[in-house]
């Protein structure tokens, strides 16, 4: 069974500060996603990253895949009250094609 | 634009009582359904997919089933609640895309069993 383990699984940081949420396994995926989900909604779909080593950037969020397509993280700069919320990682299995997810990290990020 | 309804938003149910949350997606035809169930600020997990109408695939044995009646709703139900089955229902849509499926999520059902 292919497993997404997330770290840290809670986070709490003061306005301004910078943060990186990993996203790891043993088994190789085709592409990750990162979610975001906000108390008592759904999870929006932030970024999809497919080719090993690729960055993107969405604003003050940078997302990069492992060059061996087995982990991802996200790196958030200078952290606002705003990115508080739940973040999920999840990963297209290579061998299977469904969609795994991780269990999550949740940030706070206090004023 | 594609949108996903989900209904009802908060639900409150004794034990041993039946089930129905229902689902509907608007703005495209034939998408792949999903219900997830979600414990508290944990991860998702996938209890039910349908690639088309009377197409069910249960991903782990449990107390709950689901039918697409329709094209674009998809329905949660249980004859019985148990306890265990409360928790943060979460039903999507996705889309293949250049860059992978992608998932769409509905609002959520708060289901808490007393």
């Amino acid at each position: 069974t292919q497993l997404l383990e997330q770290s840290p699984q809670f986070l709490s940081i003061q306005e301004g500060e910078n943060l990186t949420v990993y996203c790891n396994s043993s088994s190789v995926f085709s592409s990750l996603q990162w979610y975001r989900q906000e108390p008592g909604e759904g999870p929006v779909l932030l970024v999809t990253v497919v080719t090993g080593g690729e960055v993107k950037k969405l604003k003050r969020l940078t997302f990069q895949f492992g060059d061996a397509r087995k982990d991802s993280s996200l790196h958030i700069t200078a952290a606002q009250p705003g990115d508080t919320g739940l973040y999920l990682c999840a990963g297209v299995s290579s061998n299977t094609g469904k969609l795994i997810f991780g269990q999550g990290t949740t940030l706070q990020v206090k004023p | 634009s594609q949108t996903i309804h989900q209904w009802p938003a908060t639900l409150v149910q004794p034990v041993g009582s039946p089930l129905s949350l229902e689902c509907t997606v608007e703005g495209t035809s034939n998408p792949n359904l999903y219900w997830y169930r979600q414990a508290a600020g944990r991860g998702l997990q996938l209890l039910f997919y349908s690639v088309g109408i009377g197409q069910i695939s249960s991903e782990v044995p449990q107390n709950l089933s689901a039918s697409r009646p329709q094209d674009r709703q998809f329905i949660l139900s249980s004859k019985k609640l148990l306890l265990s089955d409360s928790g943060f229902y979460l039903c999507a849509w996705s889309v293949r895309g250049a860059r992978g499926e992608k998932l769409f999520f509905g609002s959520g059902t708060q289901l808490s069993v007393l």
